[in-house]
């Protein structure tokens, strides 16, 4: 049980070029965030997702994109990566709804953009 | 909108207490307690819902006054490890599932 993953750990990209950071969850979670977390700063909500299926824009999506391709799976996508989007980026689970309502972190994918 | 935080940072002797406030101007379902040592991932630590009690362990509890929006931390007989970033993410009744995250209380617990 290896709880929530994401792959890269760590990644400097160009201005103007993309990725996509993968994040996947294996406790059957209907629920997954993406998060963005600046220097001494806090946590903010870039998208999330309910279930399967959906997705939602949360405080600061503009320049994301994501894609929840199954229950265990949810990907972030920069497109065209500038050197604001550099930050640590979290994502997580949450089995929304049960009697254990918890929701997991995974261990971030640090982004430098130059 | 992202819920309110307070005190910004707090420092203690091991064996104080500590209270960490979290209010929202929203309608809350349920409002999230975490703790971030410096370089790692957030660390869950409980969630109060609407309509529940207080929760916690014997020494890190917390309430939820859902009638004022507020959630309180309570720490108690404080450790060296306790020592760490507090954030309090808060769900709206209009906004199921849309977790939002306050700025953080640094607390730092020295011998």
């Amino acid at each position: 049980n290896a709880g929530v993953t994401q792959t890269p750990k760590f990644q400097v990209l160009k201005t103007g070029q993309s990725m996509t950071l993968q994040c996947a969850q294996d406790m059957n979670h209907n629920s997954m965030y993406w998060y963005r977390q600046d220097p001494g700063m806090g946590l903010r909500l870039i998208y999330y997702s309910a279930s399967e299926g959906t997705t939602d824009k949360g405080e600061v999506p503009n320049g994301y994109n994501v894609s929840r391709l199954n229950k265990r799976e949810f990907s972030l996508r920069l497109e065209s990566a500038a050197p604001s989007q550099t930050s640590v980026y979290f994502c997580a689970s949450r089995n929304r709804g049960s009697s254990t309502d918890t929701q997991y972190f995974g261990p971030g994918t640090r982004l430098t953009v130059l | 909108q992202q819920p309110v935080q307070s005190p910004q940072a707090v420092i203690l002797r091991e064996g104080e207490d500590a209270v960490i406030n979290c209010s929202s101007s929203k309608a809350l379902y349920s409002v999230h307690w975490y703790r971030q040592k410096h370089g790692e991932a957030p660390v869950f630590l409980m969630i109060l819902l609407k309509g529940g009690e207080q929760k916690g362990h014997e020494k890190i509890s917390a309430s939820f006054n859902e009638k004022k929006q507020q959630s309180s931390l309570y720490l108690t007989a404080s450790q060296l490890s306790y020592s760490g970033t507090y954030f309090c993410g808060t769900e709206s009744t209009t906004s199921y599932d849309k977790v939002i995250f306050g700025p953080g209380t640094s607390l730092s617990v020295i011998p």
